[in-house]
């Protein structure tokens, strides 16, 4: 079964810091991969997106993560983090061939980041 | 545009009552899913379709029932409610082709079964 791994479930960082969040899936087959945030009683934002092609994906808010085939990675970075990063972080990915032959998307349990001044 | 909406916001159920999420969207997505989130426990998926008349179920779809009479609708049916359903709820569309696949996601329902 596909199933997608954040190993961290809370991430604490200091303002201006890098900050990594990881994300492993797994998968016999080819995968689209998603990160999303969520602040505070919202609902889920698209943060970046890797469908096919450069492994090296850019996304909003300064945002960018690694499609890592070799390691089933997709790990969320940023160089420098502000204090409105903080939010949940939630790693997704789309697997097709269901039982009715459509897709569906599976979420990871989310990483907390928490951004400290 | 609209996006995707939900009704109610919150609501405060007692066992056994049975109730109904709205889910709405006015971009005419194809895809539309039904998540609940827990502490802990990240997104978990409920239900799924992918286009009127289409549903299947998710990870966790036991007390739930959906339809999809339309493009833009996806209603959530919670038959029998029980405390274990007590959850924040969302619904979500995205169109499911090429460099445009992107999940929008409503604001939630928080559902309370006492």
């Amino acid at each position: 079964a596909q199933s997608v791994t954040q190993l961290d479930s809370q991430v604490p960082v200091f303002e201006e810091a890098p900050v990594e969040l990881r994300c492993n899936y797994s998968s016999s087959v080819s995968v689209y991969l998603f990160w999303y945030v969520q602040y505070p009683n919202q609902g889920l934002q698209l943060l970046l997106k890797y469908l096919s092609g450069s492994t090296l994906v850019k996304g909003i808010n300064g945002f960018e993560a690694e499609f890592n085939k070799s390691q089933t990675s997709f790990h969320l970075r940023k160089p420098s983090v502000h204090i409105s990063d903080s939010a949940e972080y939630f790693c997704a990915v789309r697997v097709g061939l269901t039982t009715s032959g459509t897709y569906k998307y599976i979420f990871g349990t989310g990483t907390r980041l928490k951004v400290l001044a | 545009n609209a996006g995707v909406t939900q009704t109610p916001k919150f609501q405060v159920l007692k066992t056994g009552q049975s109730m109904t999420l709205q889910c709405a969207q006015d971009m005419n997505h194809e895809y539309m899913s039904w998540y609940r989130q827990d502490p802990g426990m990240g997104l978990r998926l409920i239900h799924y379709s992918v286009g009127a008349g289409i549903t299947d179920q998710g990870e966790v779809p036991n007390g739930y029932n959906v339809s999809r009479s339309t493009t833009e609708d996806f209603p959530l049916r919670l038959l029998s409610a029980a405390p274990s359903q007590t959850s924040v709820y969302f619904c979500a569309s995205s169109y499911s082709q090429g460099s445009r696949e992107t999940q929008y996601f409503g604001p939630g329902t928080r559902l309370l079964v006492l």
